[in-house]
């Protein structure tokens, strides 16, 4: 089951730009995720927000929750083409078991 | 460093076959898991383990079983291997949700059944 969508579907932007993608999922959480990951690869942990966090930093990237509406966004600052990959978020369900649950991903192109 | 790390990168079987995927992690993590990724279809969870000897069905367990004899080591077995679990299959590892901070994956098996 999908608990995490996420939009857009694919983005493709150019060096130095912004990057924002987006997330909603559909039942309260634990924790929000966001992996990113490069083609035919594992997936890599990039910043993990708690439920009662709103905002996180952590280098070029911003993370926000809002659990009202449910949803959640990754702000990439000053894009490098290094960036290029898919984006995935992923929750933790409160009360549940404690397994990640993946959205469908976004795909971020970089383009020179 | 620490790492998740999977046996195989490629691996190519026939129908019928018994299939082993093997997955070692070195953090001592107590949860590990078991997601294949298929276009349009995204990650999806076949089997996870919160402890030695503990397993617990995810979304997608049919045709797959598991074993985890140490708290290291995570299998995913193919009891009978077939086409439609032709797919890449990613093992992943984490502390306990209360001491999480993400998880950690390993760099995939891409299955092939024919």
């Amino acid at each position: 089951s999908q608990q995490g969508e996420e939009d857009p579907q694919a983005l493709s932007i150019q060096e130095g730009e912004n990057a924002t993608m987006n997330c909603s999922y559909k039942t309260s959480i634990n924790n929000l995720q966001w992996y990113r990951q490069n083609s035919g690869r594992g997936l890599v942990h990039l910043i993990l927000i708690r439920s009662n966090e709103r905002e996180k930093h952590s280098g070029r990237l911003r993370v926000t929750l809002d659990t009202s509406k449910k949803s959640s966004s990754l702000l990439i600052t000053a894009s490098r083409a290094a960036d290029t990959a898919s984006y995935f978020c992923a929750t933790t369900v409160r009360g549940g078991a404690q397994k990640l649950v993946f959205g469908q991903g976004t795909r971020l192109t970089i383009n020179p | 460093d620490v790492k998740v790390t999977q046996s195989s990168r490629y691996l190519v079987k026939r129908t019928g076959e018994k299939v082993f995927l093997e997955c070692v992690q070195d953090m001592d993590h107590e949860n590990m898991f078991w997601y294949r990724q298929d276009p349009g279809l995204g990650l999806r969870l076949i089997y996870f383990s919160y402890d030695v000897k503990m397993k617990e069905k995810g979304d997608i367990p049919e045709g797959y079983s598991v074993s985890r004899e140490k708290k290291e080591r995570f299998s995913l077995i193919l009891e009978s291997a077939s086409t439609n679990q032709t797919s890449m299959y990613l093992c992943a590892s984490s502390f306990l949700w209360d001491k999480t901070n993400g998880y950690t994956f390993g760099s995939g098996t891409r299955l092939t059944v024919v």
